[in-house]
């Protein structure tokens, strides 16, 4: 049973298009994540969802919007993608008073 | 200045070596702190916690100093399958438990 889940694993689209990543953990916990990490491999956090509600919002172009329907799932919608946007995109999972955070396998995202 | 800061290497060690990596944070509101490994082009995972009093997990000894915010990593005994991206990490405790990580240090064990 896969803990953290991605979806698509791989995404090759065009400057200027819209798409959408989702993540799905069945670990019950109630803190999800999404990181990007760029060519240099340094992982940056982008977001946070608790129960739901968004609780760490980083610097972030507003062309990146995420959606949490329930606490097992968190998706990331992207719009007018861009070249800087190519990088893996990793999604995570903790229970909020626990230490250790599960990643998903990653999307990897290429921008032509 | 990086809120979590390591030595990129790459670190090229023989089998059978003990290599050292060390990490120094600046946000003295962390709280948790963690080794992850990262493979090529796989997710991160956790090695192991690290907590005040140092800790062991086999061939693996994590130390912290928080006075001077200060965290390593040590490694007997390399083997080939060591070979990976180790990755820095601390938790923060202001509320919203915010994981800050380092750039990664490469490892290579040669055989």
């Amino acid at each position: 049973d896969t803990a953290v889940s991605q979806t698509p694993k791989y995404l090759v689209t065009q400057m200027g298009n819209d798409k959408s990543i989702k993540c799905e953990q069945n670990l019950g916990h109630d803190t999800m994540y999404w990181y990007k990490q760029d060519s240099k491999k340094f992982l940056k956090i982008m977001f946070s969802y608790n129960n739901k509600e968004l609780i760490i919002n980083e610097t972030v172009p507003n062309r990146f919007s995420p959606k949490s329907p329930d606490k097992a799932h968190l998706n990331l919608h992207i719009n007018s993608l861009e070249l800087g946007d190519s990088a893996v995109y990793f999604c995570a999972s903790t229970q909020r008073e626990a230490d250790t955070q599960y990643f998903g396998p990653g999307t990897r995202l290429t921008v032509l | 200045r990086k809120e979590v800061e390591q030595d990129p290497g790459p670190f090229n060690v023989p089998e059978g070596a003990t290599v050292a990596f060390n990490c120094t944070y600046s946000n003295s509101a962390s709280q948790s702190f963690f080794w992850y490994r990262q493979d090529c082009r796989k997710e991160p995972k956790l090695l192991m916690s690290v907590y005040s009093s140092g800790n062991e997990d086999g061939r693996f000894t994590a130390q912290l100093n928080r006075a001077s915010q200060y965290i390593s990593l040590l490694i007997r005994d390399s083997k080939l399958s060591d070979s990976a991206t180790y990755l820095c990490v601390v938790r923060l405790t202001s509320g919203t438990y915010k994981y800050i990580f380092g750039t990664g240090t490469r490892l290579k064990v040669l055989a």
